[in-house]
């Protein structure tokens, strides 16, 4: 079956850790995103990749690195920078460059130990 | 700073009654809307999708849209319990925002029996 696999679903951090949430979608789109979701509001773009080897920078990108070396996969890292990381994490992509009709995996939720 | 505010919530509406949910954008130059479903603790689902004003239909769902006015709506005919969810407005801008999605902080419905 076609679809995007994040894991894991959940994840503890510790203070001063670095932490990776994985991203894997066959579905052969050229566009994935990442998103950040905070109880009660809704998702904050974190990181876009358009095309493979290339990425942007979305509304709140610090604390946070991406990579994009394969079409299929969009690791996040969630840098010990980041001060208040606990949130649910959505991984999307999407057919063409546009954004247009997010498909989304089922999230990562991260806390802090 | 784009923005997209949604009416705030929580909208309760009884079963087989008309659900209303509300949206407006900052960017004039918005081009493309949707409108996800979300169920507590789940990922996102894309529902209706909207590009030029008037109405869109699909089912019980109905997409209002009038640029003019930076508005874009949600109408469900014959609400049913299992309608009870979040439900996130999602606008790309195009521009220099071209593949970014902005969204609003959601809607809850509950539907009651």
């Amino acid at each position: 079956d076609g679809g995007i696999t994040q894991s894991p679903k959940y994840l503890f951090r510790k203070e001063g850790q670095n932490v990776t949430l994985s991203c894997e979608q066959n579905l052969n789109h050229d566009a994935m995103y990442w998103y950040r979701q905070d109880p009660g509001q809704g998702l904050r773009l974190i990181y876009y990749s358009q095309i493979v080897n290339d990425f942007q920078k979305g509304d709140i990108a610090e604390g946070y690195s991406v990579s994009r070396e394969k079409k299929e996969s969009f690791p996040l890292t969630v840098t010990s920078a980041q001060k208040n990381p606990t949130a649910f994490y959505l991984c999307a992509s999407s057919y063409g460059q546009g954004g247009e009709k997010l498909f989304f995996g089922s999230g990562t939720q991260l806390s802090v130990l | 700073q784009k923005e997209v505010e949604q009416n705030s919530g929580p909208l309760s509406v009884p079963e087989g009654a008309i659900a209303s949910l509300n949206c407006t954008y900052s960017d004039r130059g918005s081009q493309s809307f949707f409108w996800y479903r979300q169920y507590s603790g789940k990922s996102p689902e894309l529902i209706m999708f909207i590009y030029s004003n008037g109405d869109k239909e699909d089912g019980r769902f109905t997409a209002q849209l009038n640029k003019a006015s930076q508005y874009v709506s949600l109408l469900i005919r014959d609400s049913q319990p299992s309608d009870s969810a979040t439900y996130l407005c999602a606008v790309n801008a195009g521009g220099t925002s071209y593949g970014k999605l902005t969204f609003g902080q959601g809607t809850i419905l509950t539907v009651h029996p």
